[in-house]
């Protein structure tokens, strides 16, 4: 069966420093890709997706990257994070179109 | 993208009640209708789904049903249990779109 693994859990940075969060699929090939960012009590933005190594669309011009170096791993990244980075941010995968997006558990971001 | 409107924000229901939760949209060429269930510090987790060829699908107590039509779908969960509480999303996508849009949510709260 599929499983979708982010971490860490929760992290905890200073204003200004840079930010790596890492996402694995294990049990398929060549999933779609998603990273989204909920805010404490809101709903789900997208902030990236990817259908194959390399490949990025970004859907919110921001402080944040995103990359795909293998075929089930999505990173998302920034330089110099600011205080509105904070927040839960989910990764997901679906197997293609129209098919149900399955998110990992996030990780808790907070920025002092 | 898609505007996904989904009523209402909050909801309280008294254990063994019903919970009905409704998300219209906005796209007559949407075709997938998934729902997500939410616990705190959790990601989403798929719970049911419908696809545009069905007006309804059930699995247990919960149920989804779908007017193409009105554009509008619900969620029912019948016979409420106090792990029901959670926050509901409703999301929608069309063929060949990579994409889920979201429904802002709603808190769904079962009292004992």
């Amino acid at each position: 069966s599929q499983t979708i693994h982010q971490w860490p859990a929760t992290l905890v940075q200073p204003v200004g420093s840079p930010l790596s969060l890492e996402c694995t699929v294990e049990g398929t090939s060549n999933p779609n890709l998603y990273w989204y960012r909920q805010a404490a009590g809101r709903g789900l933005q997208l902030l990236f997706y990817s259908v194959g190594i390399g490949q990025i669309s970004s859907e919110v011009p921001q402080n944040l990257s995103a990359s795909r170096p293998q075929d089930r791993q999505f990173i998302l990244s920034s330089k110099k994070l600011l205080l509105s980075d904070s927040g839960f941010y989910l990764c997901a995968w679906t197997p293609g179109f129209n098919q149900p997006q399955h998110f990992g558990d996030g990780t808790r971001l907070s920025i002092l | 993208g898609e505007n996904v409107e989904q009523h209402p924000s909050t909801l309280s229901v008294q254990e063994g009640d019903s919970a009905v939760i409704k998300c219209t949209y906005s796209d007559s060429a949407s075709n997938y209708f998934p729902w997500y269930k939410q616990e705190l510090g959790k990601g989403p987790q798929l719970i049911i789904d419908i696809r545009s060829n069905v007006g309804e699908k059930k699995d247990q107590r919960i149920a989804v049903t779908l007017n193409k039509t009105a554009k509008h779908f619900s969620l029912h969960i019948t016979e409420t249990q106090p792990e029901d509480s959670a926050v509901y999303f409703c999301a929608v996508t069309a063929v060949n779109d990579y994409k889920l849009s979201f429904g802002a949510g709603t808190t769904v709260t079962v009292r004992a």
